[in-house]
C-alpha cells in the first residue's frame, strides 16, 4: 500500500524567507511523486513531479524537490517565498500499476507574513 | 481549452437527503478519477473510470454512492442518502490516456464542498 504523510499541518513564513515543506512517503518500488498546490478557490495545480533520473527537480513557480530514496522523503523547497505562495499544499504518490490513482498526504497550509 | 469543472461549487442539504455530483472532464480525456477530502483529513481515491467503465472503485466507502460516466464523458456522483459523515469537498481528476501506459498529468477540478446537516 502507498501511503504519504506531512508532518506540518501549518507553516507561517516570511516574505522573502525560505521555505521547506516536508514529505515522507511510503512505497514498495519506485514512487511516482508529486507536489501540488491549492490556492481558496482553485483545483489542486501540479507544482513538480519525480518519476526518475535526476533527484533535484524543478516546478512551476519557482519550487524545487529533491528526491531521498534513502530517507523516503520528498521535501519541497523555494528559496524565496512571495505572498502569492500562501496556499495549501499537497504531497501525493502514485504508480503505473494503479494507474496513477493517487494517495495525499494531509495537507501543509503555509501563510506568508509581510 | 476549458480545464476540468465541477458542478454545484457547493451543496448544503439535510441528512437523509439525495445529492447528485457533476464532473465534466477536459475534453478527450479518457481517465475520470474522484476523490473527497472530508475536513481535517487527507484527500482520498474513490474511483477510477476508464472512458465509460469503472476500472477501480476500491476507494467508494459504501453503498450509499453511486457514480456513473454514461458516454464517457462527464460523470455524475449520487449520495443517497447522505449522511453526516458525508460533508467534505469532492474534487474530480481527468487524465488523458497515453498509449503504452505512460505518465500524463492528472488536472484537478475546484471540487464540491458538501455539507450534510
Amino acid at each position: 500500500a502507498q501511503s504519504v504523510t506531512q508532518p506540518d499541518i501549518h507553516i507561517t513564513v516570511s516574505e522573502g524567507a525560505s521555505l521547506e515543506l516536508r514529505c515522507n512517503y511510503s512505497y514498495g518500488a519506485t514512487p511516482y511523486l508529486f507536489w501540488y498546490v491549492q490556492s481558496p478557490g482553485q483545483g489542486l495545480q501540479l507544482l513538480l513531479k519525480y518519476f526518475s533520473g535526476d533527484t533535484l527537480v524543478q516546478g512551476i513557480k519557482g519550487f524545487e524537490a529533491e528526491f531521498k530514496r534513502s530517507q523516503s522523503s520528498f521535501n519541497l523547497r523555494k528559496p524565496s517565498v512571495h505572498w502569492s505562495d500562501a496556499a495549501e499544499y499537497f504531497c501525493a504518490v502514485g504508480a503505473r500499476s494503479n494507474d496513477y490513482k493517487l494517495s495525499f498526504g494531509a495537507g501543509t497550509t503555509v501563510t506568508v507574513r509581510a | 481549452e476549458a480545464g476540468v469543472t465541477q458542478f454545484p461549487s457547493h451543496s448544503v442539504i439535510e441528512k437523509g437527503q439525495t445529492v447528485t455530483l457533476r464532473c465534466d472532464p477536459i475534453s478527450g480525456h479518457d481517465n475520470l478519477y474522484w476523490y473527497r477530502r472530508v475536513m481535517g483529513k487527507e484527500i482520498k481515491f474513490l474511483l477510477h473510470f476508464v472512458k465509460e467503465s469503472k476500472q477501480d472503485e476500491s476507494g467508494m466507502p459504501n453503498n450509499r454512492f453511486l457514480a456513473e460516466r454514461t458516454g464517457g464523458t462527464y460523470s455524475t456522483l449520487k449520495v443517497q442518502p447522505a449522511e453526516l459523515e458525508d460533508s467534505g469537498v469532492y474534487f474530480c481528476a481527468s487524465r488523458k490516456g497515453v498509449a503504452g501506459g505512460s505518465y500524463n498529468e492528472q488536472f484537478f477540478g475546484p471540487g464540491t464542498r458538501l455539507t450534510v446537516l
